[in-house]
């Protein structure tokens, strides 16, 4: 399979503790995106990497979330003293393309989180 | 900034019938993209689209890009109960950012 590959699937964590998510994207694609997706609602864009620079983070991102792309393969996004509002889907997504805003996006399966 | 709105929220509709779904925005795209979600999944790409006006095809699926490119319309003919779903359009900004931002969704329901 060489789609983007996402794990854990599944996490449960309690209140206070960090989690960290990883990120495969496919191989040939330089652009790697992370989004957070709630109950009903669309994906909501987090942070992008072009290679292994971070180019863009939402300003709703907390200080409690940091992503890498350490030499612009996979990708981690940590979640540092976790909170019942960080329960969600986690999504990241590859594309390539020469052009910056053009192209098609390619997700993973996600990893949904769970805080108690 | 940027928004996407879809339209309907949610549908029901009966096996065997065609389904017509838009997506709309106050600013313009370069690039609309549809895709479909299953509960637990991540998003699968159904079509995309790069032209004002254009009209494309994936099996049973026909999405166009709007002439004003501020709106993208999916259709599915024949609908079958695996069409069950969100469908969701997005596209890339054009406000000076790398993100691409996703609509709110259409929850399509068959009844078999």
């Amino acid at each position: 399979d060489t789609g983007v590959s996402q794990n854990p699937r599944h996490k449960i964590t309690k209140r206070g503790q960090n989690v960290t998510f990883r990120c495969d994207p496919i191989s040939e694609h330089n652009r790697l995106y992370w989004y957070r997706q709630t109950l009903g609602q669309g994906p909501e864009f987090l942070t992008y990497f072009q290679n292994e620079a971070q180019l863009e983070k939402s300003r709703l991102l907390s200080d409690r979330f940091s992503a890498e792309r350490p030499k612009g393969s996979f990708s981690t996004l940590e979640i540092q003293r976790t909170e019942q509002g960080d329960s969600a889907m986690y999504l990241c997504a590859s594309r390539a393309g020469v052009n910056v805003n053009t192209g098609e996006l390619f997700f993973g399966e996600g990893s949904r989180l769970t805080v108690l | 900034g940027q928004q996407l709105n879809q339209s309907p929220q949610s549908m029901f509709i009966q096996e065997g019938e065609d389904v017509s779904m838009n997506c709309t925005s106050s600013s313009i795209f370069n690039t609309w993209l549809w895709y479909k979600q299953d509960p637990g999944e991540g998003p699968v790409l159904l079509i995309a689209l790069y032209k004002a006006g254009e009209l494309t095809s994936n099996g049973r699926l026909t999405a166009q890009f709007g002439i004003t490119r501020k709106d993208s319309f999916l259709n599915i003919s024949a609908s079958i109960p695996s069409d069950v779903g969100i469908y969701f359009c997005a596209g890339p900004t054009t406000s000076g950012t790398y993100k691409y931002i996703f609509g709110t969704g259409t929850r399509l329901k068959v009844l078999a």
